[in-house]
């Protein structure tokens, strides 16, 4: 079965500076994985999914992560922060027709 | 293009009552995915409906139920409610045939049991 694991539960950093949310996943075959965020009180929104195309996938708001084989990662990563991107960050990889969601990591950026 | 819809947005139940949680998917898609969400956790996967019929299914209790309509709307039922069902109930929808196969989540329905 597949899973993931978000090696961070809560990561703080200050506006303008990068961002680095990690995940490791585990699967028995060529997965797909990605990425989503949710804002207080409002659903689940995707940044970004990959499929075994490009291993460096961009996304929305910035946001792109880096599929690494030989270290089974998904690392998402932006530049520079915003205040907006406050949120809690999932990591997902697809196991046959559903998700499996990682627990999640909750981003705060300090003014 | 209305995106995933949810009703109702919260809900309150006494333990032992059963609820109807109900989802509309994205225009053009053809299945729905049901989530649950208890606080601090990530999403945990309840089953999917694809063609009106439940085609895969996660670690629950058979006290959650639920049926796809011919419009691909979906229900999610849970009969004999304990407190520990208190959570954020979340619908995904995708297109069943698509290879990408992503989802596409609601905002969700906060049920509260008492």
């Amino acid at each position: 079965a597949q899973s993931v694991t978000q090696l961070d539960s809560h990561v703080s950093v200050s506006e303008g500076t990068p961002v680095l949310l990690r995940c490791n996943y585990s699967s028995s075959y060529s997965p797909s994985l990605f990425w989503y965020v949710q804002h207080p009180n409002k659903g689940l929104q995707l940044l970004l999914k990959y499929t075994s195309a490009a291993t460096l996938v961009k996304g929305i708001n910035g946001f792109e992560a880096e599929f690494k084989k030989s270290e089974t990662s998904f690392h998402l990563t932006k530049p520079s922060a915003h205040m907006s991107d406050a949120a809690e960050y999932f990591c997902v990889v697809r196991n046959g027709q559903n998700f499996v969601f990682g627990p999640g990591t909750r981003l705060s950026v300090l003014p | 293009d209305a995106g995933v819809t949810q009703s109702p947005t919260h809900l309150i139940k006494t333990r032992g009552q059963q609820v109807t949680l109900r989802c509309s998917p994205k225009s053009g898609h053809d299945t729905v995915s049901w989530y649950q969400q208890a606080l601090g956790q990530g999403p945990q996967f309840i089953f999917q409906y694809y063609e009106e019929e439940e085609r895969q299914r996660g670690n629950f209790p058979d006290r959650f139920s639920g049926h796809q309509f011919p419009n691909y709307s979906s229900e999610l039922n849970v009969n004999a409610l304990l407190l520990g069902d208190s959570a954020l109930y979340l619908c995904a929808s995708s297109l069943g045939s698509s290879r990408a196969n992503e989802q596409y989540f609601g905002p969700g329905t906060r049920l509260t049991v008492t």
